[in-house]
């Protein structure tokens, strides 16, 4: 079966620091990848996606940065965190589309919760 | 591009009461529709989806949901709660031009009281 990783679980990390958050997933392959933030009050908001190694896809202009140097593998970066980057990072991965879109869920991880100081 | 809203931030039911959120989208075309729900300091998990057919559809825990096209509502349901319904729900919208990138409602947090 499939299972996705997320590390680390919290985070807390001084304004201008780097950021590194690895999401990994076991059972599938050329997953289509995905990181959301969530907000209080805001529901979850798409920053990344990717459907193949190399491939990334930017939602939102931001401090943030997304790449997936495998085909399991994700990751999250800043070079400097700012205070408004402090939130609950989810990643998430899904079945290729071609697939069928029903048949091809949204699986997330359990979160990192990062508080930027 | 597509939009959830979810009208009711916060819900206190009762354990053994029926409990119903609401969802409204906005999307010109046939979404493709889904409720996840997430507990405390988790992840989300699919409790059911719908794209076509039977407007009613059933999902995990015990829960469903009704797609109404002329209302543009998907609203979730479930008879009766138990303490461990206790979460925050997301309705989310979703369309196969849109490479699968859902647009998710703000949530709706559910308190159960014993």
């Amino acid at each position: 079966s499939q299972t996705i990783h997320q590390w680390p679980a919290t985070l807390v990390q001084p304004v201008g620091s780097p950021l590194s958050l690895e999401c990994t997933v076991e059972g599938t392959s050329n997953p289509n990848l995905y990181w959301y933030r969530q907000a209080a009050g805001r529901g979850l908001q798409l920053l990344f996606y990717s459907v193949g190694i190399g491939q990334i896809s930017s939602e939102v202009p931001q401090n943030l940065s997304a790449s997936r140097p495998q085909d399991r593998q994700f990751i999250l970066s800043s070079k400097k965190l700012l205070l408004s980057d402090s939130g609950f990072y989810l990643c998430a991965w899904s079945l290729d589309i071609a697939k069928g879109i029903l048949n091809s869920p949204l699986h997330f991880g359990n979160g990192t919760r990062l508080t930027v100081t | 591009a597509q939009s959830v809203t979810q009208p009711d931030i916060h819900i206190t039911v009762s354990e053994g009461a029926s409990l119903e959120l609401r969802c409204n989208y906005s999307y010109g075309a046939t979404p493709y529709l889904f409720w996840y729900v997430q507990s405390p300091g988790q992840g989300l998990q699919l409790l059911l989806k719908y794209f076509s057919g039977d407007t009613l559809v059933q999902g995990i825990k015990g829960f469903e949901a009704e797609f109404k096209r002329s209302q543009s509502s998907f609203n979730l349901r479930k008879p009766s709660v138990h303490w461990s319904d206790a979460a925050e729900y997301f309705c989310a919208v979703g369309a196969l031009s849109n490479d699968y990138k859902l647009s998710f409602g703000a949530g709706t947090t559910v308190t159960v009281r014993a």
